[in-house]
């Protein structure tokens, strides 16, 4: 059974930078079938899609955050991170990893559960 | 950017009846809409892809139509279950890009 678990921390000052850590079990992240990516979702409000990556590590960013994010892959340990740079409370919400079935980085199917990142002083 | 706007925000429905959730985008997506359904603490659950296919393991009572600009969910017969925010999201296939629309939240009447 497929399970992705978000890691990291869950308070990150302003400016600083939030950094997340997905972690695959179940299925290999090295698949040439799917594309993993990040989602958010800041409280009480909708869906953002942040960006996707491919185990070549090819990239693929909302750009309208494409200038502060930062998607890697390590497939030695299964697992795909992001970065978030010069954070505001803007960025606080709800960060989701996410599995993209074929073909590319469409639809979701799998979602880890969620993890609350507060951007705070 | 292709924008998603969702409506209504919120639908009062009575369980059994049908529901009816709409979705538009700002220029054509072709049939790249999915639906998901978001529960009070969860993450999303993909209900439709490709605009009309049902995801594995999705009940009947649920359907997804259109193509292009204009795309609609249906709840055939809303159970207890079936109460919570509905969202679609169009994906381009080349370069990838996703975007979610606001959401639809289907509430008891």
């Amino acid at each position: 059974q497929l399970q992705l678990q978000e890691s990291g921390p869950g308070l990150v000052k302003p400016s600083e930078t939030l950094s997340l850590t997905c972690t695959v079990t179940g299925d290999s992240i090295s698949s040439d079938t799917f594309y993993w990516g990040w989602i958010r979702q800041p409280p009480g409000k909708g869906l953002e899609w942040i960006g996707t990556i491919y185990y070549t590590g090819s990239t693929y960013y909302n750009p309208s955050l494409k200038s502060r994010v930062s998607i890697s892959v390590d497939t030695s340990k299964n697992q795909f991170s992001l970065k978030l740079s010069s954070v505001t409370a803007a960025d606080t919400a709800v960060y989701y990893c996410a599995r993209h079935p074929p073909p590319g980085a469409t639809r979701v199917d799998y979602w880890g559960q969620g993890t609350l990142v507060t951007v705070s002083s | 950017e292709i924008v998603m706007t969702q409506s209504p925000a919120t639908l009062s429905v009575s369980p059994g009846e049908r529901a009816t959730l709409s979705c538009r985008a700002s220029q054509s997506v072709s049939s790249n809409l999915a639906w998901y359904q978001q529960k009070p603490g969860q993450a999303p659950r993909l209900l439709i892809y490709g605009a009309s296919t049902r995801a594995t393991g999705i009940p009947a009572r649920f359907s997804g139509s259109g193509s292009g600009t204009e795309f609609t969910l249906t709840i055939s017969s809303l159970q207890s279950e079936d109460f919570a925010v509905y969202y679609c999201q169009q994906y381009n296939i080349w370069p990838p890009e996703l975007t979610f629309g606001g959401g639809t939240k289907v509430e008891i009447k």
